[in-house]
């Protein structure tokens, strides 16, 4: 079954700049997403179609992609960005989404 | 705004199966796709599966022998059956839209519910 690689964790202290990574044979072919999600609550997109951010998302949120990764770059970090990110994609077909095992972004 | 709320029950049996329903306000189930997520506790996020307002389905190969999704517009429904159910499937059920923009992603999710699985 298709899977897509990020890292357990990263920490990044206040107003530094955190990236998180996620990998997968598809991703030069399917557009990445990026969930964030905050203990107690369901996710938020906060990127979609690799580079898009919603309404209300702050500009501090951005993505990219590259080959087989994609990535989340969150800049000048507050504390309140402290949460699990979660990269989502699809299947080579488009059809079947699949998430990545979430990063757990700490503010120290 | 849209919204979505779950409902169903939050304790089934094990073999049992798992019947949920979300609801959706503030706009028309209608020329969208709907999906269901689940989480365990402490862990990530798995897709099950997928309906559009038609009742076209697609569903996560690892779960299609025993899930069955349906979509009632005239009340802006849609549900998620899940069936032979063991303790694996305890879980937080999230439902879901979904966009399609050549790949799906879901824009707008439910609070979820809690479902236990234990005799």
């Amino acid at each position: 079954s298709y899977e897509l690689s990020q890292p357990p964790s990263v920490s990044v202290s206040p107003g530094q700049t955190a990236r998180i990574t996620c990998s997968g044979d598809a991703l030069p072919k399917q557009f990445g997403y990026w969930y964030q999600q905050k203990p107690g609550q369901a996710p938020v997109l906060v990127i979609y179609k690799d580079t898009e951010r919603p309404s209300g998302i702050p500009e501090r949120f951005s993505g990219s992609s590259s080959g087989t990764t994609v990535t989340l770059t969150i800049s000048g970090v507050q504390a309140e960005d402290e949460a699990d990110y979660y990269c989502q994609s699809t299947d080579s077909s488009g059809t079947y989404q699949v998430f990545g095992i979430g990063t757990k972004v700490t503010v120290l | 705004q849209v919204q979505l709320q779950e409902s169903g029950p939050g304790l089934v049996k094990p073999s049992e199966t798992l019947s949920l329903t979300c609801t959706v306000s503030g706009g028309s189930i209608s020329n969208h796709y709907w999906s269901w997520i689940r989480q365990p506790a402490g862990k990530g996020l798995e897709w099950i599966g997928r309906i559009y307002s038609s009742g076209s389905t697609n569903y996560n190969p690892s779960l299609k022998s025993r899930v069955t999704m349906s979509v009632d517009t005239s009340k802006n429904q849609f549900s998620l059956k899940l069936s032979s159910l063991t303790a694996a499937d305890t879980a937080m059920y999230y439902c879901a839209r979904d966009r399609d923009s050549s790949s799906f992603f879901s824009d707008c999710w439910g609070q979820g519910t809690l479902v236990t699985v234990s005799s």
